[in-house]
């Protein structure tokens, strides 16, 4: 079955700069990359996804990258704020919409 | 954005026993799914459901594990009996289509002793 891989398990950033988190998946078959952010307590909230009939897709400051001849795509979080300091959680969906994640990112974004 | 709601938030059961969690989805979707967050571990898919049926189970899915949704009401994840491994957080999810966002639930929190 698929495997999704999150390579930072940390981050930090300073305020106004940019974070990049990656994720690698294994499936080809797998078509759709949603991200989910988790604040402390809370449950996961959707923030952004990319299907692979696009390498590229923007929501405001964020940015999701896809290339899939890599099996790679990542979540670029520009002129960063506090508030978005959370866990990330990437994944791919295979069949029957079977969401598949990575193991989390912490993102601290430092005033 | 769409709010799914667990009840409860945590659980306290002695080994054996039986439990139910119950997930109250978005009004209008009509695919449901459990997902297992053992702590510090990567959150795993354990089943979805549509139209009363269970359409794809992990490996996770034991035989002690079962979804229903009657008449509408909540959407529930019955384990019976409970085993120590059990221990975990259990997230509910639920999305209108095979093809849509899933929203998730803020967590079941059980704990099998």
């Amino acid at each position: 079955g698929e495997k999704v891989e999150q390579h930072e398990s940390t981050l930090s950033v300073r305020e106004g700069d940019s974070a990049v988190i990656n994720c690698t998946y294994t499936d080809t078959a797998s078509s759709y990359f949603p991200w989910y952010k988790q604040e402390a307590g809370k449950s996961l909230h959707f923030v952004i996804d990319i299907r692979s009939n696009v390498d590229r897709k923007q929501s405001q400051r964020l940015i999701v990258l896809l290339d899939k001849k890599a099996k790679r795509f990542s979540l670029h979080i520009t002129a960063t704020q506090p508030e978005d300091s959370a866990i990330y959680f990437c994944a791919a969906v295979s069949n029957y919409n079977v969401l598949y994640f990575g193991s989390g990112t912490k993102l601290t974004v430092e005033p | 954005g769409p709010k799914v709601l667990q009840i409860p938030s945590h659980q306290i059961i002695d080994m054996g026993q039986m439990v139910t969690l119950n997930c109250d989805p978005v009004s209008n979707h009509l695919y449901f799914y459990w997902y297992k967050q053992i702590l510090g571990q990567q959150m795993e898919f354990l089943v979805n459901f549509y139209n009363g049926k269970v359409m794809e189970k992990s490996k996770l899915f034991k035989d002690q594990f079962s979804v229903e949704r009657p008449d509408g009401s909540y959407f529930t994840l019955k384990i019976q009996p409970t085993a120590l491994e059990d221990s975990a957080v259990y997230f509910c999810a639920s999305s209108w289509s095979k093809e849509d966002t899933q929203y998730f639930g803020p967590g079941t929190r059980l704990l099998v002793l």
